[in-house]
């Protein structure tokens, strides 16, 4: 079975601040994992995602995570924070014999003040 | 590309009506989904076709039936809606391989009175 925990439902930065999205997943297979975000009333859009190619991910916007096999992790991080960071960010995880399917974390919504 | 299409954007019914919520993909994928998203809740999964001619129940799949009628079209119907069933429903399509990703449509917004 698997699962995905994203610790803290509201993340509060400062623009120019260091962004820091936590994600810890549960998994029976070697995982495949993946960071979404979705902006007001829209849907989601993929950020990044690993696949064991590399630990060290980037993705867009200039988010990237880090895979941590032995903390079960994949945090979200973004060196300074810009305005239109602000959204709802999701991590989530598939595996082998998933079909393909994703288990979502609850989310974390990132408010970025000025 | 237009992506992953949904209509209607916005649908308000009262309890005990039907409708059926309409996706379509043309990125040639061979696997489509439908998810509702709750607030605090995540998305949970409600169905799932990882081909043409199948489907499978997901994690939330009570009072709702789906039909795949080709490999771009995954349509959700709800046959007498509940007030419980109030949500932000989302289609998305993938690949289908575990290390492909999925892409969303711009979801449904669907309440129940």
């Amino acid at each position: 079975a698997q699962s995905v925990t994203q610790l803290g439902s509201h993340v509060s930065v400062s623009e120019g601040a260091l962004v820091l999205l936590r994600c810890n997943y549960s998994s029976s297979v070697p995982p495949y994992l993946f960071w979404y975000v979705q902006y007001p009333n829209q849907g989601l859009q993929l950020l990044l995602k690993y696949t064991s190619a590399a630990t060290l991910v980037k993705g867009i916007n200039g988010f990237e995570a880090e895979f941590k096999k032995s903390e079960t992790s994949f945090h979200l991080t973004k060196p300074s924070a810009h305005m239109s960071d602000a959204a709802e960010y999701f991590c989530a995880v598939s595996g082998r014999g998933s079909q393909g399917n994703l288990i979502f974390g609850k989310g974390t919504k990132l408010s970025v003040k000025p | 590309n237009a992506g992953v299409t949904q209509t209607p954007k916005f649908q308000v019914l009262k309890t005990g009506q039907s409708m059926t919520l309409q996706c379509a993909q043309d990125m040639n994928h061979n696997s489509m989904y439908w998810y509702r998203q709750d607030p605090g809740m995540g998305l949970r999964l409600i169905y799932y076709s990882a081909s043409e001619g199948t489907t499978d129940k997901g994690e939330v799949p009570n009072g709702y039936n789906v039909s795949r009628l080709n490999k771009r079209e995954f349509s959700l119907r709800l046959e007498s809606a509940a007030p419980s069933q109030t949500s932000v429903y989302f289609c998305a399509s993938s690949g289908g391989t575990t290390y492909n990703e999925q892409f969303f449509g711009p979801g449904t917004r669907l309440t129940v009175l």
